[in-house]
């Protein structure tokens, strides 16, 4: 196991195309948790998952951004009709339990042209 | 609101030097506070938290509800410390809320 791994690692796309970017996580992690990074900010919440459960979404994640974890394990985060705003790093983390250390991917740098 | 603030967007200290990393926090309810790290080319990554009161690589820091702070501390800066550092806060559902980040540059 060699930690938590998100794919691509970049993207470019247009405005307007849809994306999806891929999150694994550590395994038997149960929490898997998305935020975005922004150039000259921290990282800021978008959703969380216990196992497949979406238990929260920021109001930062409009109606064209979805994310899934189908069988608790790996997630998706997908974006439609992208916007040029819609350009940040895009970083998966998983923890153990709830209050546990998060262990964060590498990120997916996402730039809409 | 549940907000970290870290007011400096750049510390830059000589190898040797003492730092401080300053993060202060607002929050309703008993915080749970952690430093991150994030070296060049390298994923973010937990360096301490602080009820664990642990010294890593030489770096402390205290909570000070009173003056709602939870600054980073190392007496003797090395070179390898170069780095982004982004005081964090675990909020209800055990999200992180990040400060802007500081970015310390240990000169030689």
């Amino acid at each position: 196991d060699t930690g938590v791994s998100q794919d691509p690692r970049h993207k470019i796309t247009k405005r307007g195309q849809n994306v999806t970017f891929r999150c694994d996580p550590i395994s038997e992690h149960n929490r898997l948790y998305w935020y975005r990074q922004t150039l000259g900010q921290g990282p800021e919440f978008l959703t969380y998952f216990q196992n497949e459960a979406q238990l929260e979404k920021s109001r930062l994640l409009s109606d064209r951004f979805s994310a899934e974890r189908p069988k608790g394990s790996f997630s998706t985060l997908e974006i439609q009709r992208t916007e040029q705003g819609d350009s940040a790093m895009y970083l998966c983390a998983s923890s153990l339990r709830g209050r546990d250390e998060q262990f964060f991917g590498p990120g997916t740098r996402l730039t809409v042209l | 609101a549940q907000r970290v603030t870290q007011p400096e967007k750049l510390l830059s200290v000589f190898k040797g030097a003492p730092v401080e990393l300053k993060c202060n926090y607002s929050y309703s309810g008993s915080p749970e506070l952690f430093w991150y790290v994030q070296y060049s080319r390298q994923r973010l990554q937990l360096l301490l938290r602080h009820i664990s009161r642990e010294s890593i690589k030489g770096f402390t820091a205290d909570l000070n509800k009173g003056e709602t702070s939870f600054h980073l501390k190392k007496p003797f800066a090395q070179e390898e410390d170069s780095a982004m550092y982004y005081c964090a806060l675990f909020q209800y559902g055990n999200k992180l809320v990040f400060g802007a980040g500081t970015i310390l540059r240990v000169k030689s």
